[in-house]
């Protein structure tokens, strides 16, 4: 069955405004990845959080996970028109050979 | 100087007919996957190769046959193809043969399968 879900499914922002999407999942994990997928194009990894990790900083990106909660967030601060795009979180299991099992995305636009 | 490509970006092509995908990465990975990605942008995996051998099938009917001629390349063959295979095809790869425990994939930019 499905692993992550984002939300929102979709999201429209004016540039400079910062984005948040959020990313439940249900069974314990190994880590936690967020992803971005422009259209047309292949997915582009952004970072990785693993399940002792809080917090994690990249650029403009910030990841929190709570794995109490089973559910991390992705904000983008300060956003450009260039970061519009989907994004998806993607969740390792603990058990077994494990895969990335994703989400079906949050629809990010930024406009000018 | 691309790390995943796949090859073609587009295929259109009648039901019943047989076709193949490529996958070719050049960063020295020992795993390698086809991923799935329906109309509503969901992507599910298909299958996962670790150095040539086969890992994962996710109850993908036998239609679909990946090959592996060695670690850097991972083919998708399908055959007697069905509207409901029209979708997008993404081939990945990570480091390590754990699965993407700690190793992030890197996806090539995906055919898009149109079945007519």
């Amino acid at each position: 069955s499905q692993q992550g879900e984002e939300d929102p499914q979709a999201l429209s922002i004016q540039e400079g405004e910062n984005a948040t999407m959020n990313c439940s999942y249900k069974t314990s994990i190994n880590n936690l990845q967020w992803y971005r997928q422009n259209s047309g194009r292949g997915l582009v990894h952004l970072i990785l959080i693993r399940s002792n990790e809080r917090e994690k900083h990249s650029g403009r990106l910030r990841v929190t996970l709570d794995t109490s909660k089973k559910s991390s967030s992705l904000l983008i601060t300060a956003s450009r028109a260039a970061d519009t795009a989907s994004y998806f979180c993607a969740t390792d299991a603990r058990s077994g050979y494990s895969t990335l099992t994703f989400g079906k995305g949050t629809m990010l636009l930024v406009s000018p | 100087d691309t790390a995943v490509s796949q090859t073609p970006k587009y295929l259109v092509t009648q039901m019943g007919n047989d076709k193949s995908i490529k996958c070719e990465q050049n960063l020295g990975h020992d795993t390698m996957y086809w991923y799935k990605q329906d109309s509503k942008k969901f992507l599910k995996i298909m299958f996962s190769y670790n150095n040539k051998e086969l890992i994962i099938n996710e109850t993908v009917p036998n239609r679909f046959s990946p090959k592996s001629p060695d670690k850097a390349h991972l083919n998708l063959h399908i055959n007697s193809l069905e509207l409901g295979d029209s979708a997008v095809y993404f081939c990945a790869s990570s480091q390590g043969s754990g699965g993407p425990y700690n190793s992030p994939l890197h996806f090539g930019n995906g055919t898009r399968l149109t079945v007519t």
